[in-house]
């Protein structure tokens, strides 16, 4: 198991509800990362926060928004979803942000399944 | 045009062949470049990573980068059944990382 934990790692909502994915390293790291994984698509990099401070938005759709407290936590706060968002939601943490070369840990993931 | 594109296979190999995925990309500014495998319903895990051109060799992987040709590979030597997963190439320009598709490789006993 790694040092980045998410929760829940399967959720199932409609489309009127509100739910929130949470992230959470035990590595020390600076930089967190939401991603998302579609079959047969690349990971697509969604938000990055680098010390708690959101650096790259990666025009996604206002109905995802984030929420990091602290370098160790990551929210992703769902509302009005669409079937077409069901994916698994990936978090990743990285020592550093503005350091090309650092390697990302990647959490278990959270299979989302939108009705 | 796709910042990293691999061939989606799927890659079949016999157990203790080399397995050879190939990974090219659009930025020749491109610094870093990083193999995860992802086994079904996991999360993407580190193999390698290479900065340089040339061979970088880990156990029975071997990285390979060729900055003018823009393309950087892994072989998988000795290949046995619990390396089939699907293998991402990663490919790092600012500070941004770009993922491909991913192959995926089966190891048939």
């Amino acid at each position: 198991e790694t040092g980045v934990t998410q929760t829940p790692r399967h959720l199932v909502m409609g489309m009127t509800n509100k739910k929130s994915l949470k992230c959470e390293q035990h590595l020390g790291h600076n930089a967190m990362y939401w991603y998302k994984q579609s079959a047969k698509k690349p990971l697509e990099l969604m938000f990055v926060y680098n010390f708690k401070e959101q650096t790259e938005n990666n025009s996604v759709p206002s109905r995802f928004s984030p929420e990091c407290p602290n370098s160790s936590h990551l929210f992703l706060h769902l509302h009005t979803l669409q079937p077409e968002d069901s994916a698994l939601y990936l978090c990743a943490s990285s020592p550093s942000w503005a350091r090309s070369g650092d390697e990302q840990f990647f959490g278990p993931g959270t299979r989302l399944t939108v009705l | 045009q796709k910042e990293v594109e691999q061939n989606s296979g799927p890659l079949s190999v016999p157990e203790g062949a080399i397995a050879s995925l190939n990974c090219t990309y659009s930025d020749r500014g491109s610094q870093s470049f990083f193999w995860y495998r992802q086994y079904s319903g996991k999360s993407p895990e580190l193999i390698m990573f290479i900065y340089s051109n040339g061979d970088k060799e880990d156990g029975r992987f071997t990285a390979q980068l060729n900055k003018a040709s823009q393309y950087v590979s892994l072989l998988i030597r000795d290949s046995q059944p619990s390396d089939s997963a699907t293998y991402l190439c990663a490919v790092v320009t600012g500070n941004q990382f770009y993922f491909g598709t991913g192959t995926s490789l089966t190891v048939i006993p």
